[in-house]
């Protein structure tokens, strides 16, 4: 079965410190994956993608992610965190054949602490 | 949010209340989709739209039906047949290309009591 697994519900870090959330996937053929950020009472919006070519992936505001094929991960990085990217963090991958299907992660929510 | 408007961002109805959620989005985009967010679930798809006039189920479409009948409009009704329905909905479009990201509208957070 295909599925995405954020496997901690909660990272706490401190402002200026490296962040990491981590994100498994299982999906047949060559995988499409997205992370997204959604602050309280709003929509999703998009931070990047890895479709193919380099595994370091970058994308808005100084996030980052590495995508590793053995490991099937896609963890979300950013060197040094700020106390406004404290939001909820979801993993998608796209789902093999068919339309535009997206399996979301159940998300992990960041806390950064001044 | 740019792009896709959902309204209204608050709803209260009724137990027994058929309701409609509205979803616009200006971005020429193909592709839309409905899911409902719960807590610690993360999404889940509802209904989808590749095209208009043409709209497929997605894995939690019972007690929900959606219609396409423009390209920039992509209506969900909740009817009093969705045994659960106080949940935040969430609108979403995409490019009809693969493997382009999906953007997503703010949201309509519906109570029913």
């Amino acid at each position: 079965a295909q599925s995405v697994a954020q496997p901690e519900d909660q990272v706490n870090v401190a402002e200026g410190n490296p962040l990491t959330v981590k994100c498994t996937y299982s999906v047949s053929g060559n995988p499409y994956l997205f992370w997204y950020v959604q602050y309280p009472n709003r929509g999703l919006q998009f931070l990047l993608k890895y479709i193919t070519g380099d595994n370091l992936v970058k994308g808005s505001y100084g996030f980052e992610a590495e995508f590793n094929k053995s490991q099937t991960s896609f963890h979300l990085k950013k060197p040094s965190a700020l106390v406004s990217d404290s939001a909820l963090y979801f993993c998608a991958v796209r789902v093999s054949g068919g339309y535009n299907k997206l399996i979301f992660g159940a998300g992990t929510r960041l806390a950064v602490h001044p | 949010d740019g792009g896709i408007t959902q309204s209204p961002k608050y709803l209260f109805r009724k137990e027994g209340q058929n309701v409609t959620l509205s979803c616009e989005q200006n971005l020429n985009h193909d592709a839309m989709y409905w899911y409902r967010q719960d807590p610690g679930q993360g999404l889940r798809l509802i209904y989808y739209s590749q095209i208009v006039n043409d709209f497929q189920k997605g894995d939690i479409a019972e007690g929900y039906s959606v219609s396409r009948e423009k390209k920039e409009s992509f209506p969900l009704t909740v009817t009093s047949a969705q045994k659960n329905p106080t949940a935040f909905y969430l609108c979403a479009s995409s490019k009809a290309e693969l493997p382009y990201e999906q953007y997503f509208g703010p949201g309509t957070r519906l109570t029913v009591t």
